[in-house]
């Protein structure tokens, strides 16, 4: 696709429920990455795909988070039994390789609410 | 563990004023320093630097970088409206190669 689509762009979520939330990258780009972005702060690293190995999950917070990537095009990351301070925007970014001159895009996120 | 500070946290200008936003970073194994433009929820990329002294432009838009201050400004001239955003800067660890972000400057221009 012409860039990085992002679904849902809004999530609500009772505290306990189990969320998805799904990354489609450009086309051809093997790099994939998620942040997780709180309100009134820079994104932080979550996790990071080459193809469809997870090279990096060093960023998820707590084994509640999971994110996979089967054939090394779309992405999910999935949030058991959310809980409040889950609360924050997903982005999802691509890139044809992992040098950052290579240029990350980013898609707009999912704005996930634990309510 | 890699740290990104922006200053200031935010910044209200009249349209037409110019606009000078810092970063500071402390990266370990630096090879780059990125700055996005956000606005509503995806960062937009608007310069890469990776050498000391040499202003990249884009428009109004202008950044340098000072790998012995450890620190990079961006520029923007005749600031309009659509400037208005939260603008992030990162730097990149090629030893681990990830970015580590500010927390991000508010930009709001007043027409």
């Amino acid at each position: 696709g012409a860039g990085v689509s992002q679904s849902p762009r809004y999530k609500v979520a009772k505290r306990g429920q189990d969320v998805a939330l799904r990354c489609d990258p450009i086309s051809g780009h093997v790099s994939l990455f998620w942040y997780q972005q709180a309100l009134g702060q820079g994104p932080e690293f979550l996790t990071y795909f080459q193809n469809e190995a997870q090279l990096d999950k060093s960023g998820l917070p707590s084994d509640r988070f999971f994110a996979e990537r089967p054939e090394g095009s779309v992405s999910t990351l999935k949030i058991q039994r959310t809980q409040q301070e889950d609360s924050a925007v997903y982005l999802c970014a691509s890139s044809l390789a992992q040098r950052e001159d290579y240029g990350y895009t980013f898609g707009s996120g999912t704005r996930l609410t634990v309510v | 563990e890699d740290k990104v500070v922006q200053s200031p946290l935010s910044l209200v200008v009249h349209e037409g004023d110019t606009v000078t936003l810092n970063c500071s970073y402390e990266v370990t194994n630096f090879r780059s320093l990125l700055w996005y433009k956000q606005e509503k929820k995806a960062p937009t990329f608007l310069f890469m630097l990776t050498s000391s002294g040499i202003e990249k432009k884009s428009g109004r838009l202008s950044s340098i970088l000072d790998k012995k201050e450890l620190s990079s400004i961006l520029n923007i001239t005749a600031t309009q409206t659509g400037d208005s955003a939260i603008y992030l800067c990162a730097g990149f660890n090629f030893g681990n190669e990830k970015l580590t972000f500010g927390t991000g400057t508010r930009l709001t221009i007043i027409p």
